[in-house]
């Protein structure tokens, strides 16, 4: 089946420095992928939409110069936070689908768990 | 605006079946999925409806009802293993997928 691999799985960071979230499509290619923020017991949020080869698309809200997307391959997009802040901590997660069709599922990565002290 | 309503938290028994619902208001309709999500972990995909009717899978099964902005997941013969949180999202006519914040279902042996 399709695997999205998502590394790390969790980092603890200091204030004002970057993180970056790796997330690889295992088995296929994956044209665009979609990262989701996730705070405890709330449902996932999508944060922007990662397309191979040109700019990410950003959800109204978030910050396209603190959350950089780059999406240089069909199998790997990376998020940055960049100069973290303590209310960035989350669950983060990556995702993927396996063709354009709309009724493919996403398949997503295991999650990054951020905690900035 | 739209939005996904679901029941916060649900109790069961082992071995029972437990029904939980989703109720939809979204800008348009393509598509209706229930993804499993265990605590600390990502969402996994269960079942994908976008015409009227029951999809079976196994133990899941997934009924949608277009006109009633409906959708249920029935979960049979449950096992302990089946806690976990049920998410309902719904793909908008723009293509976007709308999440409901999720059921927590708790099994009892």
């Amino acid at each position: 089946g399709a695997v999205v691999s998502q590394h790390p799985s969790w980092v603890i960071c200091k204030s004002g420095t970057s993180v970056k979230i790796e997330c690889r499509s295992l088995d296929f290619q994956a044209t665009t992928m979609f990262w989701y923020r996730q705070f405890p017991k709330q449902s996932l949020m999508l944060m922007a939409t990662s397309n191979e080869g040109s700019k990410a698309t950003y959800e109204q809200g978030v910050e396209k110069d603190k959350f950089l997307i780059n999406h240089a391959s069909l199998t790997l997009s990376t998020l940055t936070v960049t100069s973290a802040h303590p209310e960035d901590s989350s669950f983060y997660i990556c995702s993927a689908k396996t063709t354009a069709g709309e009724a493919s599922p996403l398949h997503f990565g295991n999650g990054t768990r951020l905690t900035v002290t | 605006g739209q939005n996904i309503d679901q029941p916060t938290e649900m109790t069961a028994t082992e071995g029972a079946i437990v029904q939980i619902n989703c109720t939809y208001q979204t800008s348009g309709f393509n598509g209706l999925f229930w993804y499993q999500q265990h605590a600390g972990e990502a969402p996994t995909f269960l079942s994908y409806n976008v015409l009227d009717g029951l999809e079976e899978k196994g133990r899941f099964s997934s009924f949608l009802s277009r006109s009633k902005g409906y959708s249920y997941l029935l979960l049979k013969e449950l096992q302990m293993k089946d806690s976990a949180s049920y998410l309902c999202a719904v793909k908008n006519s723009n293509y976007q997928l709308i999440w409901g914040a999720g059921t927590k279902l708790i099994i009892k042996p």
